[in-house]
């Protein structure tokens, strides 16, 4: 299809291991975004990539989170040691330009849901 | 302090008839968009409407339209003739000045009776 893709859709992992998260944007999309979205609350920002350049990582909420866009298209969230605080829907989502024009809306993937055992 | 609020957690609503949810915000910019989503149980955050701070008329997309009252910093959504298919979370959010990142409120879960 033509939208955003992210995989796994669900994730068990054992606290203490390691996650990928993958985010595949629209295709020719400038911008990604990375959010984290506990349950029964909005979306919470997590990291912003303007092609391969991570421009902001502010919400990475600790020193365990990495993201990557090594190419400008795909990106890839990993989590180190997951604790059970991690536990939630991380939701990628890409947009053409950046800043307030309407056509940079941002379109966003299904999320992966990730539950830290 | 919370740049998005809406204080509806949950709303019923018979089909066919409108359901208003509130959203107001907090920003000094006066540049700044105001977004709506739809998370159906799905997960998938779907964009329904956006308005512009230097918009002199209130958006309007199909059954969707923005009862955006500027003095107020008040961005309700309206859905007109609701259906069974409107049932979901609705998020209301904000980009500031040429900020990049959205932020969300809590959201209001709707759900709609036959």
């Amino acid at each position: 299809g033509a939208g955003v893709s992210q995989s796994p859709r669900y994730k068990v992992a054992k606290r203490g291991q390691d996650v990928a998260l993958r985010c595949d944007p629209i295709s020719g999309h400038v911008s990604l975004f990375w959010y984290q979205q506990a349950l029964g609350q909005g979306p919470e920002f997590l990291t912003y990539f303007q092609n391969e350049a991570q421009l902001d990582k502010s919400g990475l909420p600790s020193d365990r989170f990495f993201a990557e866009r090594p190419e400008g298209s795909v990106s890839t969230l990993k989590i180190q040691r997951t604790q059970q605080e991690d536990s939630a829907v991380y939701l990628c989502a890409s947009s053409l330009g950046v800043g307030l024009a309407p056509n940079n809306e941002q379109f966003f993937g299904p999320g992966t849901r990730l539950t830290v055992l | 302090a919370q740049k998005i609020t809406q204080t509806q957690p949950g709303m019923f609503v018979q089909e066919k008839e409108a359901v208003t949810l509130d959203c107001t915000y907090d920003t000094s910019d006066q540049s700044y968009g105001l977004f709506w989503y739809k998370q159906p149980s799905s997960g998938e955050m779907i964009f329904l409407i956006y308005q512009g701070s230097y918009d002199e008329q209130n958006a309007t997309e199909g059954r969707y339209s923005l009862n955006f009252q500027k003095a107020r910093k008040s961005a309700n959504l309206v859905i007109s003739a609701s259906q069974l298919g409107d049932s979901a979370m609705y998020f209301c959010a904000m980009r500031e000045g040429n900020d990049y990142k959205l932020s969300f409120g809590a959201g209001t879960t709707v759900t709609v009776r036959a």
